[in-house]
């Protein structure tokens, strides 16, 4: 059973414009999340997390939200770049102690210029 | 330069013939892990470690082995492996102290074929 969902394989979006990229988890005992972006032929890097105990980070042209209620997140890169055009992958954790991770299955952004 | 760094990053092999993926990182890291890449399932955690000599079973461990002698390595091994083992391989490694010691640096990664 995927505990962490990305339900859209793909996204497309226009140089400029908002993308926003989606992610929902069943486990209720998550509460440290992460996104890591992948280009082909590369390791994941880092690019922003949330604890539960807050519902928006921001950190430049990227902001997650949580809403711990509908157990969901979302990634907001604005404007999006075409050096965006990676995969995006969710991943959670229950916190502090738990060494844990969980990934979601991936978004496939691509920005046209 | 700080890196993960992962060999061999290409292995085809046969059934059964044991082999074993290096992964070392430089940055002093408690924390290391291993991970595959399917199509369609995203990246499944095998197998970690929170420092020397002290491992413990990610998703998807089942034929796999790893062991933690020194900070810097952690190596992945396969000791009779298999078809459904044909995967793309991720070490990382993270630092297990302050507010963003879940961020995990990643190596470039291994794919691995099993014929």
């Amino acid at each position: 059973d995927q505990q962490v969902k990305q339900n859209s394989p793909s996204l497309s979006v226009q140089e400029g414009r908002i993308s926003i990229l989606n992610c929902d988890y069943t486990n209720s005992m998550f509460d440290y999340f992460l996104w890591y972006k992948k280009y082909p032929a590369e390791g994941p890097t880092f690019l922003i997390s949330i604890s539960s105990i807050k519902d928006k980070n921001e950190d430049g042209r990227f902001t997650v939200f949580l809403n711990k209620s509908a157990k969901h997140l979302s990634l907001h890169i604005v404007p999006s770049q075409p050096g965006d055009s990676a995969v995006y992958f969710c991943a959670a954790s229950e916190g502090t102690g738990t060494y844990k991770y969980i990934f979601g299955t991936g978004t496939r952004l691509k920005v046209l210029a | 330069e700080a890196q993960v760094t992962q060999n061999p990053r290409y292995l085809i092999t046969v059934t059964g013939k044991k082999l074993t993926v290096t992964c070392s990182q430089n940055m002093n890291h408690e924390y290391m892990s291993w991970y595959r890449q399917d199509p369609g399932l995203g990246l499944r955690q095998i197998y970690y470690s929170m420092n020397v000599e002290v491992t413990d079973k990610g998703d998807v461990p089942e034929g796999y082995k790893v062991s933690r002698k020194e900070k810097r390595n952690f190596p992945l091994i396969l000791e009779s492996p298999s078809p459904n083992q044909t995967s793309l391989y991720f070490c990382a490694s993270s630092p297990l102290a302050g507010w963003d010691y879940n961020e995990q640096f990643f190596g470039p990664g291994t794919r691995l074929t099993v014929l």
